[in-house]
């Protein structure tokens, strides 16, 4: 089975400042995806940004970029530039690659608050 | 398109009652799922389909029975509720490849309180 740990559950950063938010898998499989979904306070789950494990280049989507660290099994979330709209919960999660399911597995999820 | 839909959007039910709640795509998704949301505890998968016909069990099924008679529609039952069922549902659909990757969509969630 896998797990998902997200230890921070809130980080507060200024508007504009970049912040991190960490998260650590652990699972035995070799090819998985990672995921950073944003749950803002309409309770939509909006996909961030995926990482597929057997890529070595860091996934990036605009001011959002991971840090994929396969062998200590990490997988953080920079956030550039943050907006007042990133105010959300952050929720990092899991998929095996292979088989005909698409099973997540969620961390706890870490709330996220832009200050102005 | 309305991807996918959930209803209510609110319900609140007395300890033993019984409802449905109703999960339904509109994109010719072979793969839908329930979650739980519960504070401190991130989503959990509740139950998972991967066809009409089939059904599986996920982390934290106890409780809450389902079935998929057709492709669009995945109804979560909650035969006698418990309080301990309070929580926000959500219903997640995709396309079923074997090793490809393959969106999930969310619906907008169901929050249900159970007194």
């Amino acid at each position: 089975a896998q797990t998902v740990t997200q230890s921070q559950p809130e980080m507060s950063v200024q508007e504009a400042e970049t912040v991190t938010l960490s998260c650590t898998y652990d699972t035995s499989e070799n090819n998985y995806y990672l995921f950073w979904y944003k749950q803002p306070p309409s309770r939509q789950m909006i996909l961030v940004i995926r990482q597929e494990a057997y890529k070595q280049q860091n996934a990036t989507e605009n001011r959002f970029s991971v840090n994929f660290q396969k062998a200590a099994k990490s997988f953080s979330l920079k956030i550039s530039d943050s907006q007042l709209g990133d105010t959300a919960m952050y929720f990092c999660a899991f998929m095996k690659r292979t088989g005909a399911n698409s099973k997540l597995t969620f961390g706890k999820g870490i709330t996220l608050s832009v200050r102005p | 398109n309305a991807g996918v839909t959930q209803t209510p959007k609110f319900q609140v039910l007395k300890t033993g009652q019984s409802m449905t709640l109703q999960c339904a795509q509109d994109m010719n998704h072979e793969y839908m799922s329930w979650y739980r949301q519960d504070p401190g505890m991130g989503l959990r998968l509740i139950h998972y389909s991967v066809g009409a016909g089939i059904t599986d069990q996920g982390e934290v099924p106890n409780g809450y029975n389902v079935s998929r008679s057709t492709t669009e529609d995945f109804p979560l039952r909650l035969l006698s509720a418990a309080p301990s069922q309070t929580s926000v549902y959500f219903c997640a659909s995709s396309y079923a490849g074997g090793g490809s990757y393959n969106e999930q969509f969310f619906g907008p969630g169901t929050r249900l309180t159970v007194l």
